[in-house]
């Protein structure tokens, strides 16, 4: 069964440092990978999505991803943050389950931009 | 465009007692969901409709109930509240059910508690 790991819950940088938030996927099949977020008191709002094509993904507010298919990774990367980006971030992969397909997240990563 | 709503908010409810959180959308979606977040647990899938009438299970199904009478509205019931279904809930919805390239919009969420 397709699922995500989010290696870190929680990841403290300093405004304007770069950032990267990891995910590894396992599924046997291809796979459609995506990133949301969600920031304080709001629901998760889209960032970025990989379904095939170009393993470097841009999303918006300056995110981006690479699809790395032999280290079964998705990392999203940020080069220089601000204190605005401090959210919840959710990696999720798409997965059939009882015939239909869905989205199987990850246990979510907490970046706080410190100033 | 409202996107999607929640009602209500929040809520307080003792062990045993009912309730119904209701779930709107005005973007004529035939999928949506429910959601639940758990700290260090990410999202997880309740039940979900695959159009107005039908409903299906998720992931953690137990001790819900859902409806889509009309095809705007997903409600989600509680017959008997435990303190084991203090979380957020979230609702979604998608236009179809393809993950891969129908983006899911997500309501502000509704915090229950427990007592």
């Amino acid at each position: 069964a397709q699922s995500v790991t989010q290696l870190d819950s929680q990841v403290p940088v300093f405004e304007e440092a770069p950032v990267e938030l990891r995910c590894n996927y396992s599924s046997s099949v291809s796979v459609y990978l995506f990133w949301y977020v969600q920031y304080p008191n709001q629901g998760l709002q889209l960032l970025l999505k990989y379904l095939s094509g170009s393993t470097l993904v841009k999303g918006i507010n300056g995110f981006e991803a690479e699809f790395n298919k032999s280290q079964t990774s998705f990392h999203l990367r940020k080069p220089s943050v601000h204190i605005s980006d401090t959210a919840e971030y959710f990696c999720a992969v798409s997965a059939v389950q009882g015939g239909s397909e869905k989205l199987v997240f990850g246990k979510g990563t907490k970046l706080t931009v410190n100033p | 465009n409202a996107g999607v709503t929640q009602t209500p908010k929040f809520r307080v409810l003792k062990t045993g007692q009912s309730m119904t959180l209701l779930c709107a959308q005005d973007m004529n979606h035939e999928y949506m969901y429910w959601y639940r977040q758990d700290p260090g647990m990410g999202l997880r899938l309740i039940h979900y409709s695959v159009g107005e009438g039908t409903t299906a299970k998720g992931e953690v199904p137990d001790g819900y109930n859902v409806s889509r009478l009309k095809k705007q509205n997903f409600l989600l019931g509680l017959e008997s509240a435990a303190p084991s279904q203090t979380s957020v809930y979230f609702c979604a919805s998608s236009y179809e059910g393809q993950v891969s390239y129908n983006e899911q919009f997500f309501g502000p969420g509704t915090r229950l508690t427990v007592l």
